[in-house]
């Protein structure tokens, strides 16, 4: 199995701010690593794949970066809707696992 | 648009067993992969099981492995999850989602509550 963690695991930011959250995993899954954002109520979004291929439709201030062990995921000018948890997932191997989750809240 | 609607969530007794569904649409079911994925109450996202597009290749967590079987109807776009032995760790909202790798696309959840 492999394991991740994501830090931090709590953010506060303001509406346009940059930030920044770390996904470190157990063992290397090369670029086979996907990021999430979760919004309470909603179904879980899916940001980023193969690590920094973005996803049709998601605006471009969400940038993936990473390979092997180390990743982050980057939002330029947070926006309302970028409140929330956000979720990095492996699928290099089964079972898929994914990070603990890093939620952004309001300043 | 890609739609994913699950049902079959409600209360069950521990031990029990429950079926859950997955109605799609939107895309051509019988080409993809689909899989669930579940988050307890309060905790992170924990993938449970994913399918081959003809059923022939199913995988799951180890935690469920066993009492859990997860299937597909590819003539109704349907996926399916078949819970049994259901204890408390099992309580959580289930999505299904669009994908064996990484999850394109997400229902909305069924929620399963474990209780006597």
């Amino acid at each position: 199995v492999i394991w991740m963690t994501q830090s931090p695991s709590l953010l506060s930011a303001s509406t346009g701010d940059r930030v920044i959250i770390s996904c470190r995993l157990s063992q290397g899954v090369g670029t086979s690593l996907a990021w999430y954002r979760h919004q309470p109520g909603k179904a879980p979004e899916l940001l980023i794949y193969a690590a920094s291929t973005l996803q049709s439709g998601v605006p471009s201030r969400f940038t993936g970066s990473g390979s092997g062990t180390d990743f982050t995921l980057t939002i330029n000018s947070l926006q309302s809707e970028d409140f929330a948890t956000y979720y990095c997932q492996q699928y290099y191997t089964l079972p898929r696992t994914f990070g603990p989750g890093t939620k952004v809240e309001i300043k | 648009d890609v739609q994913l609607v699950e049902s079959g969530g409600g209360l069950v007794q521990p031990g029990g067993s429950l079926t859950l569904s997955c109605a799609t649409s939107g895309f051509i079911f019988s080409n993809f992969w689909m899989s669930w994925v579940r988050q307890a109450p309060g905790k992170g996202l924990e993938w449970v099981a994913n399918i081959k597009q003809d059923g022939s290749e199913k995988n799951y967590v180890d935690s469920v492995r066993g009492r859990f079987t997860i299937s597909r109807d590819n003539a109704k776009n349907s996926l399916y999850l078949q819970l049994s032995s259901l204890g408390a760790d099992d309580m959580a909202v289930y999505y299904c989602g669009y994908g064996g790798y990484f999850f394109n696309y997400w229902g909305q959840g069924t929620l399963v509550t474990v209780s006597s």
